[in-house]
């Protein structure tokens, strides 16, 4: 298994302002992924990053709002912009290990974002 | 594209007890990954078993098993000997298995699993 670190673990914020999420791994791995999970809903996914290239959003996601960065193998960051309520959310990342690995996919404790 | 169904947004069950949470899911992938989370009150995603695709034996792990039915495209969680703490959301997921493809999670809507004393 793998320790998935993720900073803030919960924060209340203002409306317009932006909060960047820390996810860090103990372990090297390929792909890391943000989820979201609304209040009472699943998890679905935002992005996905890989180190070295662009983010990879999915349909309802865009970079200008979820700017996310990959500088290495053990870390990423997620920020929501110009945050309102409907941001208010748990983000959770989570990491993929190299093939072989299939049945490997952990998830970090989690960001509570409150937006007022 | 993958989807999960869960259908039973709640269940209850007597402690000490077993209970299965159903899961199907729809796929075109021929590779590909069945999982099984929890998620307490606190929020955080915690990994209780995997299924492969290719794995002829059902997955067991400790208290929970999953009965893997490919022709039925069926992956459900058994709990046996159910305790308080088991008391969560229950999450059922897929992934696809190939070389060089992310292998992103696709969630069903989960299951919200009381125990009673």
């Amino acid at each position: 298994s793998a320790v998935i670190s993720q900073k803030p673990s919960r924060d209340i914020c203002q409306r317009g302002t932006s909060l960047t999420i820390q996810c860090q791994v103990d372990s090297q791995v390929t792909m890391m992924f943000w989820y979201r999970q609304q209040p009472g809903q699943s998890l679905t996914l935002i992005a996905t990053a890989n180190q070295g290239s662009e983010a990879t959003y999915e349909s309802g996601f865009v970079i200008d709002k979820f700017p996310i960065s990959r500088p290495n193998l053990t870390f990423s960051t997620l920020t929501v912009s110009n945050m309102s309520p409907e941001d208010s959310s748990i983000y959770l990342c989570s990491v993929e290990f190299p093939e072989g690995r299939w049945n490997e996919q952990f998830f970090g404790p989690g960001t509570r974002l409150t937006v007022l | 594209a993958q989807k999960i169904t869960q259908t039973q947004p709640g269940m209850f069950v007597q402690e000490k007890e077993a209970v299965t949470l159903d899961c199907t899911y729809d796929t075109s992938d021929q590779s590909y990954g069945l999982f099984w989370y929890k998620q307490p009150s606190s929020g955080e995603m915690i990994f209780l078993i995997y299924q492969g695709s290719y794995d002829e034996q059902n997955a067991t792990e400790g208290r929970y098993s999953l009965n893997f039915q490919k022709a039925r495209k069926s992956a459900n969680l058994v709990i046996s000997a159910s305790q308080l703490g088991d008391s969560a959301m229950y999450f059922c997921a897929m992934s696809p298995i190939s070389s060089g493809s992310a292998r992103q999670l696709t969630f069903g809507s989960g299951t919200q699993l009381t125990v009673l004393p």
